[in-house]
Order: structure tokens, then C-alpha cells, then sequence
């Protein structure tokens, strides 16, 4: 079936500006992560739902950041006021909660650019 | 919390043979351990993984191997291909669904 996919691919923005990225889960998963890539470095986690809570937010790295997702599905990444140390790969994961496991499965990332 | 130690940083590697990644973890509460493979451009690939009451798990050509006595996992890779080209991930949590603590990655190189 079709696995996680995130839009834009890429998105160049001036700083101050405000971007929104979005993460489309795998169908019938209720956990998605979402997670931060800088160049060279390893993946930084930001926020995770359950469903449409999101009981862990202590990656978010400023005020700034916020995240939300209705209907238990698609979720969005809001970064206000952008700044250019907020250019990074952004990745979006999702997981089933059935059956205990923790297998999450990544999308193809969001390329942010900040000029 | 968690922190997740991943060496080599970068492995080149001749075509036929091994390649070995370790990684150790400081929270012994963790006890789920997977692998992704990232190559340019994509997004992570989940490879293999282990929980904490196996001790190896075989997928073909890669293994994954536990200690947690030691609070290190590794992985292994044998007879390399080109392919096998990327950077490698381990990461660490608790089961169920949890945030992954992620090592800083492992350029691996194969070399026809």
C-alpha cells in the first residue's frame, strides 16, 4: 500500500516568513512523529500524536513551532517567523499502536530552505 | 534521557566483505533497537530490529546482535554489494509507541 508521504518536497522561504508542511500517515496508523535532519547530523525528534493528541511536544525547539493533526490522519508542522537555523530536512513517521511494537516508518522529508 | 553512541562515523568497505556498526545506549529501560538504511535524498528505511528479549536476529545478508548487559547493539552486514551504499541509523526506545533516539549515523561506502 501507499507508505507516508510529506508535501512540499522542497520549500525555499525568506526568513520571518511562515511555512506549513504537511504529512500524510500511512492509512490505519495512529502514531505520527515528526522529526528534524540537519545537514550531516543524525534525526532530532520535535513532536508525536496518538491519534489527534499530542502527548509528548518536548522536541519542539522554540514557540515557534507548532504542530497539529485532525481526523486522526494528516498532520501539519507550522514554523512562524522563520530563521535560517530552522533550515533542515523535516521528516514525518508513523506507526501502528496495535500490537505493541514501535516499527515507524518515514516519509521522504520536506527539504526547508531559509534565505 | 536516552543517549544513543553510533561508531564508525564513515566505513568504506571492498565488495564481498563485511561491514560492522556499533552502537551503544545509556537508558536500560530501552528495549527496542532498529536499524535504517538512508540513502541520498529519501527518507529512512527501516532495515531490521531487535528487542530487548532476543539477543540476534538474521534478515539475509544482515544481522543485528544485542547485549544488554553491555547496552550495545550492533549490526553486520556480509558479502557487501554497491547497493548496500548509504548511512546507517541505529536508534533506541521504549516498545510501544515512543519517540526513537536516533546515533549520528554511519557513511558506509562499498567499493566495487
Amino acid at each position: 500500500g501507499a507508505g507516508v508521504s510529506q508535501s512540499p518536497s522542497n520549500k525555499v522561504t525568506e526568513k520571518g516568513k511562515d511555512v506549513e508542511l504537511r504529512c500524510d500517515p500511512i492509512s490505519g496508523h495512529t502514531a505520527l512523529y515528526w522529526y528534524r535532519q540537519s545537514l550531516g547530523q543524525g534525526l532530532e525528534f520535535l513532536i508525536y500524536f496518538q491519534g489527534n493528541s499530542a502527548p509528548d511536544k518536548s522536541g519542539l525547539p522554540s514557540d515557534r513551532f507548532s504542530a497539529e493533526r485532525t481526523g486522526g490522519s494528516v498532520s501539519t508542522l507550522t514554523i512562524q517567523r522563520t530563521q535560517q537555523e530552522d533550515s533542515a530536512v523535516y521528516l514525518c513517521a508513523s506507526s501502528q499502536v496495535a500490537g505493541g511494537g514501535n516499527e515507524q516508518y518515514f516519509g521522504p522529508g520536506t527539504r526547508l530552505t531559509v534565505t | 534521557g536516552e543517549n544513543v553512541e553510533q561508531h564508525p562515523s564513515t566505513l568504506s568497505v571492498q565488495e564481498g566483505d563485511s561491514a560492522v556498526i556499533k552502537c551503544t545506549y545509556s537508558d536500560s529501560a530501552s528495549n527496542y533497537f532498529p536499524w535504517y538504511k538512508q540513502e541520498l535524498g529519501k527518507g529512512p528505511q527501516l532495515i531490521i530490529d531487535i528487542r530487548s528479549n532476543v539477543g540476534e536476529k538474521k534478515d539475509q545478508r544482515i544481522a543485528v546482535t544485542l547485549n544488554k548487559t553491555a547496552k550495545h547493539f550492533s549490526l553486520h552486514i556480509t558479502e557487501t554489494q554497491p547497493e548496500d551504499s548509504a548511512v546507517y541509523f541505529c536508534a533506541a526506545s521504549l516498545s510501544g509507541n515512543t519517540p526513537l533516539v536516533f546515533g549520528k549515523g554511519t557513511r558506509l561506502s562499498v567499493i566495487a
